[in-house]
């Protein structure tokens, strides 16, 4: 069935890096979700991607599609400790009605 | 309402209980979803409903398990003979229609004792 997968699992940085969390299908997708949830919250809604190659910003995040439409990855310049939390992919494939969530990148930043 | 209300928050039970779980959406959204989340894994989709129908019922793991959405607002989930397997956190999504953002609820906690 219908997977994606999300590297890496966990990330620590220093406040003021940057960091990225990459997703990948086997299956060509509809879309991508990108959501954030802190610890003992629920997922927030980021971002969705639905053309391929897309580019989409907000503040200091950068979102990419891949042009296959297979990839995805979320980019978080000069963390702040309030970026804490772990951030899933989400994507329906061509065609389908589930959105299947990533594990997860949990990222950690230290002050 | 103004968000997903899940209720209740936690749930606690004896195994082999049945037990109830609901979610009211954003009034408006036509899509719902159920998704539920063991400690450090991602969402697990359960089952989508487009107004009262449910369009993809495919992740719900066995015939202990049944959502209806009668009325295409509310939408109960239902689990009988219930295992300590079933514990997890329980989240309830909506959307205006399915190709949107979901909003989640902040989910009901169900223990299995």
């Amino acid at each position: 069935g219908q997977q994606v997968m999300q590297i890496p699992q966990y990330q620590h940085v220093q406040e003021g890096e940057d960091f990225t969390t990459y997703c990948n299908s086997s299956t060509t997708l509809s879309n991508i979700q990108w959501y954030k949830q802190r610890p003992g919250g629920h997922p927030v809604f980021l971002i969705q991607l639905v053309k391929s190659g897309e580019v989409k910003k907000q503040k200091r995040l950068t979102f990419q599609f891949g042009e296959a439409k297979k990839n995805s990855s979320l980019h978080i310049t000069a963390t702040q400790t309030t970026d804490v939390g772990t951030y899933f992919c989400a994507a329906r494939a061509s065609g389908g009605f589930k959105t299947i969530f990533g594990a997860g990148t949990r990222l950690f930043v230290k002050a | 309402g103004a968000g997903v209300s899940q209720t209740p928050s936690n749930k606690v039970t004896e195994k082999g209980k049945y037990v109830e779980l609901r979610c009211d959406p954003i009034s408006g959204h036509t899509a719902l979803y159920w998704y539920r989340q063991s400690l450090g894994q991602g969402p697990e989709f359960l089952i989508y409903f487009q107004g009262t129908g449910a369009a993809d019922d495919s992740g719900l793991p066995n015939d202990r398990f049944f959502a209806v959405r009668p009325e295409g607002s509310v939408s109960t989930l239902k689990i009988q003979r219930t295992e300590r397997g079933d514990s997890a956190v329980y989240l309830c999504a909506s959307s205006f229609d399915r190709g949107q953002g979901y909003t989640f609820g902040s989910g009901t906690r169900l223990t299995v004792v």
